[in-house]
């Protein structure tokens, strides 16, 4: 079973659509990342959050800790927008950094 | 200020090679995190490092260990390569301030590597 689960797993989508990815986790969590992985392997991370809701730009991140569950948001989407985003809890601990991954959404918005 | 640096960038090795991998942090960031990413299993955390001492550690076999130096610098190190171990290595920082470790994460390049 795994501790983060995201869907959908692939998504098309025409430019300037609306956007929403999912992730639940089942484990009690200090943080919530949303990073954003494109072609060629960097990562960047989006957010993080413990709580609430963070906006960046055209891109919105919300969690509910009492459901556990996190969406991201991308208004107006764009072609460049298209990579993988990937979804990573960190359980509580006095120490480090330690994550769960989920398997990723793919995304590609057609011009 | 500099990104996260990982060397080499590619690297091919035959199996029951051992390999090191490299990774300088953001300049004043004192944790450095490594991952595995494969097609299979996606990501996954491999160990963290935070002033010279490992201090979480992942489900990998004891073939995959680390250090870390003084300046922060990391390398991580795989014996006995099995072809399993093809994958795209990450390595992370951030600044962890002490006390709190819900930090964002700064990611390198990655290393690829190919086991034959």
């Amino acid at each position: 079973k795994n501790e983060v689960e995201q869907s959908p797993q692939n998504l098309t989508a025409q430019e300037g659509e609306f956007i929403t990815i999912n992730c639940s986790y089942s484990v009690g969590i200090s943080a919530l990342h949303w990073l954003q992985q494109h072609p060629g392997g960097g990562i960047v991370s989006l957010f993080m959050l413990s709580s609430g809701k963070k906006k960046h730009g055209r891109l919105i991140a919300t969690i509910n800790i009492q459901e556990k569950h996190s969406s991201l948001h991308i208004t107006a989407s764009h072609p460049r927008d298209s990579a993988v985003y990937i979804c990573a809890v960190s359980p509580p601990s006095n120490t480090g950094n330690q994550f769960y991954f989920g398997t990723g959404t793919s995304l590609t918005v057609i011009p | 200020k500099a990104g996260v640096t990982q060397t080499p960038r590619y690297l091919i090795k035959t199996r029951g090679q051992q390999v090191t991998l490299s990774c300088s942090p953001i300049s004043g960031h004192r944790s450095v995190s490594w991952y595995q990413q494969t097609p299979g299993q996606g990501l996954q955390f491999l160990f963290e490092y935070f002033s010279e001492t490992q201090r979480n550690k992942g489900n990998f076999p004891g073939r995959f260990s680390g250090r870390q130096f003084s300046n922060s610098r990391s390398e991580m190190n795989v014996s006995t390569l099995e072809l399993g171990d093809s994958a795209l290595y990450l390595c992370a920082s951030s600044l962890a301030v002490a006390g709190n470790f819900q930090e964002t994460q700064y990611f390198g390049p990655g290393t690829r590597l190919l086991v034959l």
